[in-house]
């Protein structure tokens, strides 16, 4: 079956504490993209990769890293996770950047107190 | 900087009850637009993809269709599994490379 598989599905940490929530398809997409989705403000991008060690900024990467050393995975990184990155967060996929759907994982809450 | 606007907000329908919701956009040039819908606990699920005027696609009881500002879903006849929040976005020819979502739609049908 098609699918981008995100874990943890929640998460509840401390404020300081690394974590990492790891994102995988298995549709031989190039194109992978991370979006956080806060009430009121819809989803919101935060890097995307257009392919094996090509990733990029997009509207609210601060305080966020995230590689793409294999083409299946896109794992999303909080060095030192703060309260203000308690959201849900989704990772997309899909064949090409342009004018193709994005497949997207079921979402991961983490909550950082 | 690409803007997208859904309303309304919240929609309430009775089941049979026909209604349409709105996405309201601005891009420099428009690349494609996007309906999505997503049910609680879930990622958005890919419904359409519109990419000029005037052009109209269907899937059971839902049809969206687009203007050079707007974009429309309307919903014929809605059952109580059409409950979902519905989202729009939009890619621009400058920035092809993202999908820029308005705060979405969220239906909800009573029997």
């Amino acid at each position: 079956e098609a699918q981008v598989t995100q874990n943890p599905r929640y998460l509840i940490t401390v404020t300081g504490k690394k974590l990492t929530v790891t994102c995988s398809q298995n549709m031989n997409h190039e194109y992978m993209s991370w979006y956080r989705q806060d009430p009121g403000l819809g989803l919101r991008q935060i890097y995307y990769s257009m392919n094996v060690e090509v990733t990029d900024k997009g509207d609210v990467p601060e305080g966020y890293k995230v590689s793409r050393k294999e083409k299946r995975n896109f794992p999303l990184i909080l060095e030192s996770p703060s309260p203000n990155q308690t959201s849900l967060y989704f990772c997309a996929s899909s064949l090409a950047a342009s004018n193709q759907p994005q497949h997207f994982g079921d979402g991961t809450r983490l909550s950082i107190l | 900087e690409d803007q997208v606007t859904q309303s309304p907000e919240a929609l309430r329908l009775q089941e049979g009850e026909s209604s349409s919701l709105n996405c309201s956009y601005t891009v420099s040039g428009l690349r494609g637009l996007f309906w999505y819908r997503q049910d609680p606990g879930k990622g958005p699920e890919f419904l359409f993809t519109l990419y000029s005027a005037g052009e109209e696609k269907e899937k059971e009881r839902l049809k969206a269709t687009l203007t050079k500002k707007e974009s429309f879903l309307h919903i014929t006849a809605p059952k109580p599994e059409d409950s979902a929040t519905y989202l729009c976005a939009v890619q621009a020819d400058s920035n092809d490379y993202k999908l820029s979502f308005g705060a979405g739609t969220t239906v909800t049908v009573r029997a």
